[in-house]
């Protein structure tokens, strides 16, 4: 069984604080990793991806990759009171499209 | 960016009876699109995956008599839930990726639709 593991949380940051979610998955081989972010009652939306071992940021986030750790994270920097929403790891499985998704991390960002 | 079109956003529909829902890609080709549901407070879980010009592909545990997809063009998919009962009340949501070649593979990006909220009575 191919899992990824996200800490359902909720993960309470101030506003204006660093806020750090982690995913770790089980299969050796996958690809590409994401992180979408959803908000009560809408769809998944993409906050970015990564595929290589490091760091990759865009704006306010940075996704970090460690494929020997089997660990994948996502920091929010300058936490916004709208970050406030659930925090989903999606990991592509190697040779598929297939894309499986993590439980989600609920994140509360206080004002 | 790519677009994904997804319709009805709610539907209500009593216990026995069949419900439609279609997905679009608007901007793009869709060879392949995926059926997820969702659960309160539950992540996404795969149902099936649809191929444009054959049969999809169900995730262990999925009826596949109970859930039909159809995948005639590529832009469009559709699910239909057969014989509905309450317990298969849930948000419904599809997504899609450009066809192979466009885009890298490994780093293909799922575009989701706005999903489906479906109550069955």
């Amino acid at each position: 069984q191919k899992e990824v593991e996200q800490n359902s949380g909720p993960l309470s940051v101030p506003e204006g604080a660093i806020a750090s979610l982690n995913c770790t998955y089980s299969d050796r081989g996958s690809q590409s990793f994401f992180w979408y972010r959803q908000y009560s009652g809408k769809s998944p939306e993409l906050i970015m991806f990564i595929y290589s071992n490091g760091d990759k940021e865009d704006g306010r986030f940075t996704a970090q990759l460690n494929k020997a750790s089997q660990y994948v994270s996502l920091l929010i920097r300058d936490s916004q009171p709208s970050d406030s929403a659930t925090y989903l790891c999606a990991v592509n499985m190697a040779g598929t499209y297939k894309y499986i998704f993590g439980t989600g991390t609920r994140l509360k960002v206080l004002a | 960016g790519a677009v994904v079109s997804q319709h009805p956003s709610w539907v209500i529909c009593k216990s026995g009876t069949s419900v439609k829902i279609e997905c679009r890609s608007l901007d793009f080709q869709a060879t392949t699109m995926f059926w997820y549901r969702q659960f309160p407070k539950q992540s996404l879980m795969l149902m099936a995956t649809s191929n444009e010009g054959s049969k999809a592909t169900y995730e262990q545990g999925v009826e596949k008599d109970k859930f039909l997809i159809n995948h005639a063009s590529l832009t469009l998919s559709t699910l239909t839930v057969t014989s509905a009962h309450p317990e298969d009340s849930s948000f419904y949501i599809c997504s899609a990726i450009r066809s192979a070649g466009i885009v890298k593979r490994g780093a293909n990006v799922l575009t989701f639709g706005a999903g489906s909220r479906l109550t069955v009575l």
